[in-house]
């Protein structure tokens, strides 16, 4: 089955103690993306990555790192993670990037993160 | 520079019509548009990609006006599973997507 998984769904932690949260897609997306979504303010991107090793900051990147060192992973890193943080995290991936594509975001079922 | 949306909220009674705008500061290049219901991940409903363009799916249609860089959802004879978040977004030249801060649909009997 074609799909976006992440890996926790949900996650308390405490301030300052490194998280990961991972992303994986099993489509052979080249485009990947982390957002978050906070009440009233909709979906925020905080990285992107158009293919393999190469990453971009989205509107909120402060606080957060990425890598993909393979295509189909798409970890999102929190090295030390504060409570301005918490908040519900969605990874998706679509088939190619480019500003006139007509391909879809799939997203995955997201990450609820508390951080105390 | 997120995109505005409007309404914010609407309620309607099944087989009404509603109209949710979305409008950006920055040229557009697409229109994206997805809904999401309550604890679930946003779902695509439709991408737009010239100006003037018009798309329709099931009771579901949008238009894209790039001139005044603005975009309509049409959603005709509303069914309770219509309910949720809907959101505008698009894609600017460097492959960033933002996202509007969406607008509530609840569909009531």
């Amino acid at each position: 089955e074609a799909q976006v998984t992440q890996n926790p769904r949900y996650l308390i932690t405490v301030t300052g103690k490194k998280l990961t949260v991972t992303c994986s897609q099993n489509m052979n997306h080249e485009y990947m993306s982390w957002y978050r979504q906070d009440p009233g303010l909709g979906l925020r991107q905080i990285y992107y990555s158009m293919n393999v090793e190469v990453t971009d900051k989205g509107d909120v990147p402060e606080g957060y790192k990425v890598s993909r060192k393979e295509k189909r992973n798409f970890p999102l890193i929190l090295e030390s993670p504060s409570p301005n943080q918490t908040s519900l995290y969605f990874c998706a991936s679509s088939p190619h990037p480019g500003a006139t594509s007509t391909d879809t975001q799939y997203f995955g079922p997201g990450t609820r993160l508390t951080v105390l | 520079q997120q995109p505005v949306q409007s309404p914010q909220a609407v309620i309607l009674r099944e087989g009404e019509d509603a109209v949710i705008n979305c409008s950006s500061s920055k040229a557009l290049y697409s229109v994206h548009w997805y809904r999401q219901k309550h604890g679930e991940a946003p779902i695509f409903l439709m991408i737009l990609l010239k100006g003037g363009e018009q798309k329709g799916h099931d009771k579901i249609s949008a238009s894209f006006n790039e001139k005044k860089q603005q975009s309509s959802l049409y959603l005709t004879a509303s069914q309770l599973s219509y309910s949720g978040t809907y959101f505008c977004g698009f894609r600017d030249p460097y492959d960033k997507v933002i996202f509007g801060p969406g607008t509530s649909l609840s569909v009531i009997p």
